[in-house]
């Protein structure tokens, strides 16, 4: 039972441009919401987090994006950049551990 | 210095042998973790401990024993390793069971049971 889903696997986009990663969750209860991502060959690091009190939260070329009553949040990377090519998870949690989404492999190209 | 260090980053052994992964982490957190992430690539919560209790086991085979000797090491044991254990385990820490998720991890055991 998938909780939270991330339905592209990969995502391909040019430098400068934006990209947009998407991520559907089913639990009503999640409260928090993260995105992480992660290197090859490393953990996942955290990048950005948004609590489901508010819509939006900006940091710096990171924005995230929450419409609880579709149950889904996005991050946007403004401008793309070839250091961002990495596997990108959403997680979710509500007073358990974190729930993570299987990842979106992000490719920027130069 | 590595935040969350574990050891060894890979693992290659048969089937039936038991086997150890350490972790550690020197950012006084009070929460530790060990995560799968299978084949799927879902990374799925395994145990949790907080400051050496554990307090979250997901329906885990017995055949995994994770252990804290203190609220900065949480190692994990694994009995009789089957093909199905093959996977990347991940450690992490968090400063208190309940900061909003924010997890710090190391980066990785590649077990491979062949």
């Amino acid at each position: 039972d998938q909780q939270v889903k991330q339905n592209s696997p990969s995502l391909s986009v040019q430098e400068g441009r934006i990209s947009i990663l998407n991520c559907d969750y089913t639990n009503s209860m999640f409260d928090y919401f993260l995105w992480y991502k992660k290197y090859p060959a490393e953990g996942p690091t955290f990048l950005i987090s948004i609590s489901s009190i508010k819509d939006k939260n900006e940091d710096g070329r990171f924005t995230v994006f929450l419409n609880k009553s579709a149950k889904h949040l996005s991050l946007h990377i403004v401008p793309s950049q070839p250091g961002d090519s990495a596997v990108y998870f959403c997680a979710a949690r509500s007073n358990t551990p974190l729930v993570f989404g299987k990842g979106t492999r992000l490719s920027v190209i130069a | 210095d590595t935040a969350v260090s574990q050891t060894p980053k890979y693992l290659v052994t048969q089937m039936g042998n038991d086997k150890s992964i350490k972790c550690e982490q020197n950012l006084g957190h009070d929460t530790m973790y060990w995560y799968k992430q299978d084949s799927k690539k879902f990374l799925k919560i395994m145990f949790s401990y907080n400051n050496k209790e554990l307090i979250i086991n997901e329906t885990v085979p017995n055949r995994f024993s994770p252990k804290s000797p203190d609220k900065a090491h949480l190692n994990l044991h694994i009995n009789s390793l089957e093909l199905g254990d093959s996977a990347v385990y991940f450690c992490a820490s968090s400063l208190t069971s309940g900061t909003g998720g924010k997890l710090f991890f190391g980066s990785g055991t590649q077990l491979s049971v062949l």
